[in-house]
């Protein structure tokens, strides 16, 4: 069966500091991947997502960006957090066809300061 | 391009009572849509889908949703609420011609009183 994976699960970070978020998919290949960020009352909004190792399209710009250096993980980085950056990241994945059920991670909260 | 519209940031039902969550979408070609479920500080799970089958879907843990395109509605039910139900619903959506975006509402949060 399939997993995700995602880590990690809670993180504090000063304004200014890098940021590295990491998601594993196993059981499955070729897997679309997704990164949301979920802001209290505002539901998820789409960051990136990507079809295949490299590709990688943005749906907001910011000071976020995404990696897939391998078919099942993607990362989301930062290399100066803004406080506006605090939220709950959640990583999902799809199959590459048919209706784009998502499975989601259990979520990185990242908080700030 | 897609767009939901949940109605109701918060519903409030009494253990046993109907439990309606509304979802309205706009989808210039035809849609799947979804009902996922999100327990506090956890990811979402599946509760059902819609793939252009049959107009009434059920789902999990005794959900239902029907698919009206007149009303561009997909709304949530479940005949009897339980304590367990208490979380937050989100209806999305996304495109049949094979986009890989799916598109989600602002969110339910669903409080069963005892």
């Amino acid at each position: 069966s399939q997993t995700i994976h995602q880590w990690p699960a809670t993180l504090v970070q000063p304004v200014g500091s890098p940021l590295s978020l990491e998601c594993t998919v196993e059981g499955t290949s070729n897997p679309n991947l997704y990164w949301y960020r979920q802001a209290a009352g505002r539901g998820l909004q789409l960051l990136f997502y990507s079809v295949g190792i490299g590709q990688i399209s943005s749906e907001v710009p910011q000071n976020l960006s995404a990696s897939r250096p391998q078919d099942r993980q993607f990362i989301l980085s930062s290399k100066k957090l803004l406080l506006s950056d605090s939220g709950f990241y959640l990583c999902a994945w799809s199959g590459s066809s048919g209706a784009n059920v998502l499975t989601f991670g259990a979520g990185s909260r990242l908080t700030v300061l | 391009a897609q767009s939901v519209t949940q109605l109701g940031s918060h519903v409030s039902v009494s253990e046993g009572a109907l439990v309606l969550l509304r979802c309205n979408y706009s989808s210039s070609v035809p849609p799947y849509l979804f009902w996922y479920v999100q327990y506090p500080n956890q990811g979402l799970q599946l509760l059902l889908k819609y793939t252009s089958a049959a107009t009434l879907v059920k789902g999990i843990n005794g959900f239902e949703a029907e698919f009206k395109k007149s009303e561009t509605s997909f709304h949530l039910t479940k005949p009897s609420a339980h304590m367990s139900d208490a979380a937050e619903y989100f209806c999305a959506v996304s495109a049949v011609s094979g986009g890989f975006k799916t598109i989600f509402g602002a969110g339910t949060r669903l409080f069963v009183k005892a």
